[in-house]
């Protein structure tokens, strides 16, 4: 099967912009979850989709949201970017049902806000 | 929510010794336990995980501990190789709801092997 892929792999934005990031899974997942990794912070819980409807949200401000389609590839939006913004955003699929269900992470993009 | 704690943030060994990451979480009710590895540039990709009714697991140079009374577990590196050098980072899984299990990660170990 072939793995999680994100697009764009690199994007640079000014403030004020907006962005959409897409992700799309392991073919049969049906969870795609949403990640902002940034330097001494980890990774950081933005939201959750499973059969195109959001199942959990992080704490993260309005200005990001998502949505899922009907064959679950996902896409993420920031508006109004920030400076603080700058990071890279990784999603990640599972099987879903199950806690210990492995997430399987895509590659990421790179976001850099000017 | 869930909070995880990790240490070290930076570990450095001598290739061939052991190195061992801990982290600590506050949800008792948390029951999945898996440790990632991010190589520089590369996605994580989960390396062992663990189950909340299990003390200990092995596989092959790593193997994890679970304490759930004091509510911690560590990563355990034997016979450390340059190739090991990497981001470590643990994550525990708790019910969020809504048929919704969720990762919080700790920040992360860079762990670096000396030739």
């Amino acid at each position: 099967k072939a793995g999680v892929t994100q697009t764009p792999r690199y994007l640079i934005k000014t403030r004020g912009q907006q962005v959409t990031l897409s992700c799309s899974p392991i073919s049969g997942h049906r969870s795609v979850s949403w990640y902002q990794q940034t330097p001494g912070q980890g990774l950081q819980f933005l939201f959750e989709y499973f059969s195109e409807t959001q199942r959990n949200k992080g704490n993260f401000p309005g200005r990001f949201s998502g949505r899922q389609f009907s064959n679950s590839r996902s896409e993420m939006n920031v508006s109004t970017l920030e400076l603080g913004d700058s990071a890279l955003y990784l999603c990640a699929s599972s099987n879903s049902g199950s806690s210990y269900n492995e997430q399987f992470f895509g590659p990421g993009t790179r976001l850099t806000v000017l | 929510g869930e909070n995880v704690e990790q240490h070290p943030s930076t570990l450095s060994v001598q290739e061939g010794d052991s190195a061992v990451i801990k982290c600590t979480y506050s949800d008792s009710a948390s029951n999945y336990f898996p440790w990632y590895k991010q190589e520089l540039g590369k996605r994580p990709q989960l390396i062992i995980d663990i189950r909340s009714n299990v003390g200990e697991k092995k596989d092959q140079r790593i193997a994890v501990t679970l304490n759930k009374t004091a509510k911690h577990f560590s990563l355990h590196i034997t016979e450390t190789q340059p190739e090991d050098s990497a981001v470590y980072f643990c994550a525990a899984t708790q019910y969020s709801g809504a048929g919704s299990y969720q990762l919080t990660f700790g920040k992360g170990t860079k762990l670096s092997v000396i030739p």
